[in-house]
C-alpha cells in the first residue's frame, strides 16, 4: 500500500505557482521520493525525484524537508495544461496513492 | 512517446472470458510493472517483473497472472472476467537496477467487460 499522504484536490490560478504537498513520514534514509502526473486517462508522466536535496528540472522544483518526512512539488507558473492528478510516491517508487487533483483556473 | 508499447488499446469482451494484454518495455529496460485503474480511481499496483522473474506483488487477483518473456516483453492474463474488471491497465518499465529510476508508462489498454 502507498505510504504517502496528499490532499485530494487543490486549485491554482493560471500563471501562479502551484505548491503540492506530500507527507512520507515512514521513508528511510536511502529511499527516493518520486512525483508523477496523469492528465485525463493518459499514462502517468514522470516529473521529478529527489533524496534529500532540493531538485529542479524544466518541469518543476522539489523541496524536501530536512527530516525527509514531507516534500512539496512546485510548478512555478501553472498553466491550464498542468491540470492533472499529481502523485507522490515513496518509498518503493512503484505504489501509487490517490494523488492530488490539481485544477488550474483561468 | 515513452517508448513503452501496449496492445491492444481497446478491448471489449464478455463476462467469463479470458484476455491477454501485452507490453513491450523501453529498449534496455529490465523491469516491467502492471497497474489497474478503474473509473475515477487511483493506480493499483498489480505486479512487477525484473529480467523474467517476479519481483513484487501488489493487489493482483488470483484470476490474473502475468509473465515476462526472455525478450523482456510482458503479458497480463485476465481470466473469468467480471464486470468489475473493466478498467484501464497500464504497463510501465524502468531501468536496469530494480526499484530505482523513474517509471515510463505506456498509454494503457482499456478493457470493457459486458
Amino acid at each position: 500500500d502507498a505510504k504517502t499522504t496528499q490532499p485530494p484536490s487543490m486549485d491554482c490560478a493560471e500563471g501562479r505557482a502551484a505548491n503540492l504537498p506530500c507527507n512520507h513520514s515512514t521513508i528511510s534514509g536511502n529511499e527516493y521520493v518520486y512525483w508523477y502526473r496523469q492528465i485525463h486517462s493518459q499514462g502517468p508522466q514522470y516529473i521529478i525525484h529527489g533524496l534529500k536535496n532540493n531538485e529542479t528540472n524544466e518541469m518543476a522544483s522539489l523541496i524536501i524537508t530536512e527530516d525527509r518526512k514531507s516534500s512539496t512539488l512546485i510548478l512555478p507558473h501553472a498553466t491550464l495544461r498542468d491540470t492533472a492528478v499529481y502523485y507522490c510516491i515513496a518509498p518503493d517508487g512503484m505504489r501509487f496513492g490517490a494523488g492530488t487533483r490539481l485544477t488550474v483556473k483561468p | 512517446d515513452s517508448g513503452v508499447t501496449q496492445t491492444p488499446k481497446h478491448l471489449i469482451t464478455a463476462t467469463g472470458q479470458r484476455v491477454t494484454l501485452r507490453c513491450s518495455p523501453r529498449s534496455g529496460d529490465l523491469s516491467v510493472y502492471w497497474y489497474q485503474q478503474s473509473l475515477d480511481q487511483g493506480l493499483q499496483f498489480l505486479i512487477q517483473y525484473y529480467n523474467g522473474e517476479e519481483r513484487a506483488k501488489g493487489n493482483i487477483l488470483e484470476r490474473f497472472s502475468a509473465q515476462q518473456f526472455p525478450d523482456l516483453h510482458s503479458e497480463l492474463n485476465l481470466s473469468s472476467l467480471e464486470l468489475g474488471d473493466s478498467a484501464l491497465y497500464f504497463c510501465a518499465s524502468s531501468g536496469r537496477v530494480p526499484n530505482t529510476g523513474e517509471l515510463f508508462f505506456g498509454e494503457g489498454s482499456r478493457l470493457t467487460v459486458l
